[in-house]
């Protein structure tokens, strides 16, 4: 157990419908991390947070956006979805802003099915 | 743009056995750092492996250990004495330094054979 919890496991919805993914990151962590795991593009970085502030920005969709709370806790809202936004959407957090550790945690990932 | 290439889609190996799985990357960086990561079934990333750039030698992890050629921007990894639990996709990952952005292989997925 990494220690990051996401909520729900799996969500299945329609296109066009909007989604908000959850994330508790590991206690003590300030960084939070969103990825995208598809089958076309493999895993892809979306988003992080340090401390309640964006703190780096990637493959990110306008239709998608984050934040992160001050209780650590950070949200993905995913709105107009579309079939190819299918994908598994993993969280991870660190306790530094900068990765060059490594020491990067994941959750068990969010699995969403748009139909 | 960096890019990180795993050529082996998927790779079986006899339990017990050894098995090397291959990554190469790109970039024209100096300072950076390379991982291997694990993701079973359960589909949770593991951190298997890190190794800093600066450093010449090859980092080890129990049976897990790392082959880095920087000149040939090659990064594989030997897995030893190959476990039934060691079944899952390996992903290659790689990171400049002062960023936030892991990027990451395609993976390869290893079977392990009883």
């Amino acid at each position: 157990d990494s220690g990051v919890t996401q909520t729900p496991k799996h969500l299945i919805t329609a296109t066009g419908q909007r989604v908000t993914l959850r994330c508790s990151p590991r206690s003590g962590d300030l960084s939070v991390y969103w990825y995208q795991q598809s089958l076309d593009q493999g895993l892809q970085f979306l988003i992080q947070y340090y401390n309640g502030e964006e703190r780096a920005k990637g493959n990110i969709l306008e239709r998608f956006s984050a934040q992160q709370f001050p209780d650590l806790h950070s949200e993905l809202n995913l709105s107009s979805l579309e079939l190819g936004d299918s994908a598994l959407y993993f969280c991870a957090s660190s306790v530094r802003a900068g990765l060059d550790t490594g020491e990067l945690f994941f959750g068990e990932g969010s699995r969403l099915t748009v139909l | 743009a960096q890019t990180v290439t795993q050529s082996q889609p998927e790779m079986s190996v006899q339990e017990a056995e050894t098995v090397t799985l291959s990554c190469t990357y790109d970039t024209s960086e100096s300072d950076y750092y390379l991982f291997w990561y694990k993701q079973p079934p359960s589909r949770q990333m593991i951190l298997v492996i890190r190794q800093e750039a600066y450093k010449q030698q090859n980092a080890t992890e129990n049976r897990f250990s790392v082959n880095f050629q920087k000149a040939a921007k090659s990064f594989s990894l030997k897995i030893s004495d190959s476990q039934l639990g060691d079944a899952a996709m390996y992903f290659c990952a790689y990171i400049r330094g002062a960023t936030n952005k892991l990027i990451f292989g395609t993976g390869t997925l290893l079977a392990v054979q009883p």
